[in-house]
């Protein structure tokens, strides 16, 4: 298996507050991803990294930042956490460009907004 | 949106094989075809993929169509732990992250 670990694991959070979910990989692979996963929708990707510093927006970031200050960990902020956004999260990595190599995903952490 | 077409489910006997279908009729020349499948209650795990020609691995065989509009993944002997969801991804060569679409959910009957 892959190493990457996200935390935490399970959350529940109130409406308003922060929340920020770790992924953590030691496969030293450049690129890094966060998806949701919500009943109906599949997969959607939130943001993705590409290297330190340098991030972009997927399909669904409104109401998310994320931040990847070194090769191993990329962090997603909710800064003000919305009952929409209880989901499962996803962290991905890959070696080579985004669609070039396979990606390999995490445990996933599981987030409820009440 | 996802440019590719599966079936919302499927349905297979243990220890049979599985064909699970995928159309990409607007693939472009450079676009890989990628399958992924998700286990109940795990993140996605990476099947196979391909370019043109016919590939092979120990999970599964991807089948290109000559045509690259579509392709199909082959499970040679289904097992009750290939019960998942199973997405079939054509990828931009301009080189964005994949778009994973809803899936094939296949069972396997004991």
């Amino acid at each position: 298996d892959a190493g990457i670990t996200q935390s935490p694991r399970h959350k529940v959070t109130e409406t308003g507050t922060p929340v920020t979910l770790r992924c953590h990989q030691t496969e030293n692979h450049r690129y890094m991803y966060w998806y949701r996963q919500d009943p109906g929708h599949g997969l959607r990707l939130i943001h993705y990294s590409y290297g330190v510093k340098d991030t972009d927006k997927g399909e669904v970031s409104d109401g998310y930042s994320v931040s990847r200050s070194k090769t191993e960990d990329f962090l997603l902020t909710l800064e003000s956490a919305t009952s929409s956004q209880t989901s499962v999260y996803f962290c991905a990595i890959s070696f080579e460009g985004l669609t070039g190599s396979e990606q390999y995903f995490g445990p996933g952490t599981r987030l409820t907004v009440t | 949106d996802a440019k590719t077409t599966q079936p919302n489910s499927m349905e297979s006997n243990e220890e049979e094989p599985v064909h699970l279908p995928c159309n990409h009729s607007t693939i472009s020349g450079t676009d890989y075809i990628h399958w992924y499948r998700q286990l109940p209650s795990q993140g996605p795990e990476y099947v196979i993929h391909g370019l043109t020609s016919n590939v092979n691995n120990r999970m599964a065989s991807l089948a290109i169509a000559e045509d690259r509009k579509s392709s199909t993944l082959i499970l040679h002997r289904a097992t009750l732990r290939d019960a998942a969801v199973y997405y079939c991804i054509s990828s931009n060569s301009g080189n964005t992250p994949l778009v994973f679409g809803k899936g094939t959910r296949l069972s396997v009957i004991a």
